[in-house]
């Protein structure tokens, strides 16, 4: 059975902090790895993993694919409360309609 | 940028009732989609993908009876709750690619499903 475990839970930083945010996975023919950003509503796209070792990069998140440990980061640098957010991280296998198995998400909280 | 549009965004309906929502691809065509259920606090559950003409495919423990999904053409997919109880009350979303296999997908705003 496909699965998908994020760590830590939930995380309380203060601005300016520097977060790492853990997904392993479990999936059958993976295809590929996704990060969203939830807020109020429906997720945002933030990356989409499908090389490992191969960093990519928006602003102040990064994120980088380990195939070997199956497993993929996702970095913040320098928060800010905007950040606050529900981030969860999804894999998809190759099989019909791509459907995406979504972690349990990290529940980040930047104080100011 | 592709856009998905979910209506609506907000609902409260009797027990026993039904309720339908639905979910548009404003500018692009989506052979498939995907209805997404979450409780608060946790992530999202897939319910069903659903095919442009022709049946839903159900998730293991989704009854197909309870969720109606239906995808009449390309930019539409509607997902109908009948006979609602409280404990259907939650967060549902659709999302959709707007290439099949290697589009981005696309996440509509969400319905919040309260039955009283």
């Amino acid at each position: 059975e496909d699965k998908v475990v994020q760590s830590p839970l939930s995380l309380v930083v203060h601005e300016g902090d520097t977060v790492t945010l853990n997904c392993s996975y479990e999936v059958t023919n993976f295809r590929s790895l996704l990060w969203y950003k939830q807020e109020k509503k429906a997720p945002t796209f933030l990356f989409m993993l499908t090389s490992s070792g191969i960093e990519k990069k928006s602003g102040r998140l990064s994120s980088i694919l380990d195939k070997k440990e199956l497993s993929s980061i996702l970095n913040i640098t320098a928060t800010q409360t905007g950040d606050s957010a529900i981030y969860l991280c999804a894999v998809e296998g190759l099989e019909y309609g791509n459907k995406l198995v979504f972690g349990a998400g990290t529940i980040l909280r930047v104080k100011s | 940028g592709a856009v998905v549009s979910q209506h609506p965004s907000w609902v409260i309906c009797k027990s026993g009732t039904s309720v339908k929502i639905e979910c548009r691809s404003l500018d692009f065509q989506a052979t498939t989609m995907f209805w997404y259920r979450q409780f608060p606090k946790q992530s999202l559950m897939l319910m069903a993908t659903s095919n442009e003409g022709s049946k839903a495919t159900y998730e293991q423990g989704v009854e197909k009876d309870k969720f109606l999904i239906n995808h009449a053409s390309l930019t539409l997919s509607t997902l109908t709750v009948t006979s609602a109880h409280p404990e259907d009350s939650s967060f549902y979303i659709c999302s959709a690619r707007d290439r099949p296999y290697t589009g981005e997908l696309f996440f509509g705003e969400g319905s919040r499903l309260t039955v009283l």
